[in-house]
């Protein structure tokens, strides 16, 4: 059973357009939200989060959107560029839990073109 | 500089012989994981521990065995690997449970 859903594999997008990832969670326990970026070859890294107290975090070009209600998450990046063409995983954790399960989405593959 | 430090990056091996890969990260974090990356799946977590002496089972532990025997490592033991281990390891840290995760290089592993 999947608990942290990305529905569609790959975006692409226009440089300079706005970029929207979607993630939808099933589980009502998670309680905080992180994005990931990873390029070929290496590691993921970190972009940003959310706390479920909260409905919007904003960092910079990049903007993450939580609905509770509806559970489901996303990630805005505007204005896009060529550097941000890379796989984006959505993941979540119930951190009042008493461990530490991280669940990752499988991820979408965004694709900026100059 | 921080980071989290897998070794090896490359791992060819054959069935059945015992196999570890290694982690070390350099942050005092108390929070490490283990994950695997399989085409169409993403990555799934196999144990993690949260602290010195306590670890756990993530979704996928099956075939794996850790240890955290200091806070900078978290070694991964494959006793008896077999091909369906074949796959993109990653370690990873953090200070906290509600805290952002540092991730290694990753490692990948071919099991023939």
């Amino acid at each position: 059973d999947q608990q942290v859903k990305q529905n569609s594999p790959s975006l692409s997008v226009q440089e300079g357009r706005i970029s929207i990832l979607n993630c939808d969670y099933t589980n009502s326990m998670f309680d905080y939200f992180l994005w990931y970026k990873k390029y070929p070859a290496e590691g993921p890294t970190f972009l940003i989060s959310i706390s479920s107290i909260k409905d919007k975090n904003e960092d910079g070009r990049f903007t993450v959107f939580l609905n509770k209600s509806a559970k489901h998450l996303s990630l805005h990046i505007v204005p896009s560029q060529p550097g941000d063409s890379a796989v984006y995983f959505c993941a979540a954790s119930a951190v009042r839990g008493s461990n530490y399960k991280l669940t990752f989405g499988k991820g979408t593959l965004l694709t900026v073109n100059p | 500089e921080a980071q989290v430090t897998q070794n090896p990056r490359y791992l060819i091996t054959v069935t059945g012989k015992k196999l570890t890969v290694t982690c070390s990260q350099n942050m005092n974090h108390e929070y490490m994981s283990w994950y695997r990356q399989d085409p169409g799946l993403g990555l799934r977590q196999i144990y993690y521990s949260m602290n010195v002496e306590v670890t756990d089972k993530g979704d996928v532990p099956e075939g794996y065995k850790v240890s955290r025997k200091e806070k900078r490592n978290f070694p991964l033991i494959l006793e008896s690997p077999s091909p369906n281990q074949t796959s993109l390891y990653f370690c990873a840290s953090s200070h906290d449970r509600g805290t952002e995760a540092f991730f290694g290089q990753g490692t990948r592993l071919t099991v023939v």
